[in-house]
């Protein structure tokens, strides 16, 4: 029984091109967040949202839009794709009540050619 | 800003040997630290959460330590098994706000 799942797993597309990434949990976590993992293997926080509102949105292009419709999804929209978005984006899910430990999505690999 | 650092990037040992992996953060004031394993084309997976106010946390052969005015957490391993071959990442949580170190390689040979 997957606790956090991300589709699609791999997504290839042209420059231009607009594409969403799809999250959900089923832990009862009340915060969700998007990191990006580069080439060199490094996690960084993109965004963070919690019982659906943006608490957290570092220096990311604003082509990126997340929206949470409710407390266990959090999708990622991307426009106008370039070529340094090729990366790997993880979901995570936390609760305050469990000391914010967080749980991660198996990743989805986005390659912009 | 909360820097991460991992020490070392890499590490071979052979089976059966302990091992400790290092990590320092430049910000003091945390929330807690989380150890994860990520192994090669996977999601990450948490292996040990220690809150602010605790020194120390174990699960089976791992042994987490949490040093915080020192800003420093070390990763125990006893007994390393091939299994354990991964890259091990510290993540410091500055309330809600996550900063990740770049990991430690770990392969361990049979």
């Amino acid at each position: 029984d997957t606790a956090v799942s991300q589709t699609p797993k791999y997504l290839v597309t042209q420059m231009g091109n607009d594409k969403s990434i799809k999250c959900e949990q089923n832990l009862g976590h009340d915060t969700m967040y998007w990191y990006k993992q580069d080439s060199k293997k490094f996690l960084k926080i993109m965004f963070s949202y919690n019982n659906k509102e943006l608490i957290i949105n570092e220096t990311v292009p604003n082509r990126f839009s997340p929206k949470s419709p409710d407390k266990a999804h959090l999708n990622l929209h991307i426009n106008s794709l370039e070529l340094g978005d090729s990366a790997v984006y993880f979901c995570a899910s936390s609760h305050r009540d469990t000391n914010n430990e967080q749980f991660f999505g198996p990743g989805t690999r986005l390659t912009v050619l | 800003k909360q820097e991460v650092t991992q020490i070392p990037a890499a590490l071979s040992v052979p089976e059966g040997e302990n091992l400790v992996l290092n990590c320092s953060f430049t910000d003091s004031a945390i929330y807690n630290l989380q150890w994860f394993r990520q192994d090669p084309g996977k999601g990450l997976t948490s292996l040990l959460l220690i809150q602010s106010s605790q020194r120390e946390q174990t699960s089976g052969r791992l042994n987490a330590s949490l040093d915080k005015s020192s800003g420093r957490s070390t990763l125990y391993i006893a007994a390393s098994q091939p299994g354990d071959s991964a890259t091990y990442l510290c993540a410091v949580d500055n309330f809600n706000k996550f900063y990740f170190g770049s990991g430690t390689k770990l392969n361990v040979k049979p």
